[in-house]
């Protein structure tokens, strides 16, 4: 089985920070896929960033990086420049090579301070 | 773009009613699933589906069903609505190829309350 740890349940930050989001995991397959979502007040889950376990380098797409430490299975997303739309939940998710299911973690609430 | 369509943004029923739930998705995708989100715990799958007519519990099905008879559409029944199935409901699909790196693409959601 795998879990996601999300610590953070709530974050306020300043306007053009930078700000890292903490995701744990924890499974027992070798191979496997970590994924970021957005879910703004409307409620749409927006797809950000992919990372997979043997991928050597950490993924970036746009303001959006990963910190992928996989011997400390954590895989913290990174925005810089953070502007007020970030405002929102974050959501981490895995899930093995070969099976469809994601597993969620619990969220972080993002709040961009002007 | 893949667009999942969910019939309803907020729909209120009372205790006891049958509910219908219903997504579909515009890709040919193969694999659709059923997701509950509550406050403080995340997404939490209920049932997924692989093929039409085919499905599988998730973590959470009790008091659910699913139903699949076309490839584009995947309903969701709540048999005898409850109180404690007041919540956000958001439906997902993805491709059966299942490339390593494709997401799972999200509905709207739906805001259910029962009364």
């Amino acid at each position: 089985a795998q879990k996601i740890t999300q610590t953070q349940p709530g974050m306020f930050v300043q306007e053009k920070e930078a700000v890292t989001l903490d995701c744990t995991y924890d499974t027992s397959d070798p191979s496997y896929g970590l994924f970021w979502y957005k879910q703004p007040s409307s409620g749409e889950m927006i797809f950000l960033i992919y990372q997979g376990s043997y991928d050597q380098q950490n993924a970036t797409e746009g303001r959006y990086s990963l910190n992928f430490q996989k011997a400390r299975k954590s895989a913290n997303l990174v925005i810089s420049a953070s502007q007020l739309g970030d405002s929102a939940m974050y959501f981490c998710a895995m899930r093995p090579f070969g099976n469809e299911k994601l597993t969620f973690g619990t969220g972080t609430r993002l709040t961009i301070i002007p | 773009d893949v667009k999942v369509t969910q019939s309803s943004r907020y729909l209120v029923k009372r205790t006891g009613e049958k509910v219908f739930l219903e997504c579909v998705q515009d890709m040919d995708h193969e694999n659709m699933f059923w997701y509950r989100q509550d406050p403080g715990l995340g997404l939490r799958l209920i049932y997924f589906s692989y093929d039409v007519k085919m499905k599988e519990k998730g973590d959470i099905p009790e008091g659910y069903s699913v139903s699949r008879e076309k490839k584009e559409r995947f309903s969701l029944i709540l048999e005898s609505a409850s109180t404690n199935q007041t919540s956000m409901y958001l439906c997902a699909s993805s491709s059966g190829d299942l490339p390593v790196n494709q997401p799972q693409h999200f509905g709207d959601g739906t805001r259910l309350s029962i009364l």
